[in-house]
């Protein structure tokens, strides 16, 4: 089946750094890409979602620009966080559905973040 | 309001009881349902969803949705050991379009 590859799966880094994550559709065309971030014992919560070739869309309470994302093709979404804070620490998680075969949405792997 | 609540677990049962997982949502213009499973530092695997209201059936998993009353279930008969993990309901408008997740619920099945 389709798959999402997410990169890094793990990520420590000093506070006022940048990080990048990957998200990647392996073997389908993703024109939307979704991310999520999810803390401990909390939901998955949905922060922008991607457009290959157009701005993110993203959702009430995320930072724009703190929160960067590029979709230049249509295999590659990435997540930049600028400036991390430990507050920023968490588990964040791409999505990508295959609508060319509608199955359904594939999860990347996640990435987990730590800030110090 | 969340747009999903979820039962808060954990939740404890022995091998081979049935287990019921359920959400309750607010957002009437929800129409997919779906239930993922989450191990530990992993992402989310669909078990399996549903369009509207009605019950869906696949091997040892029952989804049912009641949109009059905007509660969803999940139902694992004979439960294994290798069923523990955490179950996310997650509910969109549009079909596997962007989701709207209820907080898990973490399962044990004590062998």
């Amino acid at each position: 089946g389709a798959v999402v590859s997410q990169h890094p799966s793990r990520v420590i880094c000093k506070s006022g750094t940048s990080v990048k994550i990957e998200c990647r559709s392996l073997d389908f065309q993703a024109t939307t890409m979704f991310w999520y971030r999810q803390f401990p014992k909390q939901s998955l919560m949905l922060m922008a979602t991607s457009n290959e070739g157009s701005k993110a869309t993203y959702e009430q309470g995320v930072e724009k620009d703190k929160f960067l994302i590029n979709h230049a093709s249509l295999t590659l979404s990435t997540l930049t966080v600028t400036s991390a804070h430990p507050e920023d620490s968490s588990f964040y998680i791409c999505s990508a559905p295959d609508r060319v075969e509608q199955t359904e949405a594939f999860f990347g792997q996640g990435t987990r973040l730590t800030v110090v | 309001q969340k747009e999903v609540e979820q039962d808060p677990g954990p939740l404890s049962v022995p091998e081979g009881a049935i287990v019921s997982l359920n959400c309750t949502y607010s957002n009437s213009a929800f129409q997919y349902f779906m239930w993922y499973r989450q191990y530990s530092r992993k992402g989310p695997e669909l078990l399996m969803y549903t369009y509207s209201s009605g019950n869906k059936e696949d091997g040892r998993f029952t989804a049912q949705v009641d949109k009059s009353s905007k509660y969803i279930s999940l139902f694992i008969r004979d439960s294994q050991p290798s069923d523990s993990a955490t179950y996310l309901c997650a509910m969109s408008e549009k079909y596997f379009n962007k989701f709207y997740f209820g907080s898990g619920t973490k399962l044990n099945v004590k062998p």
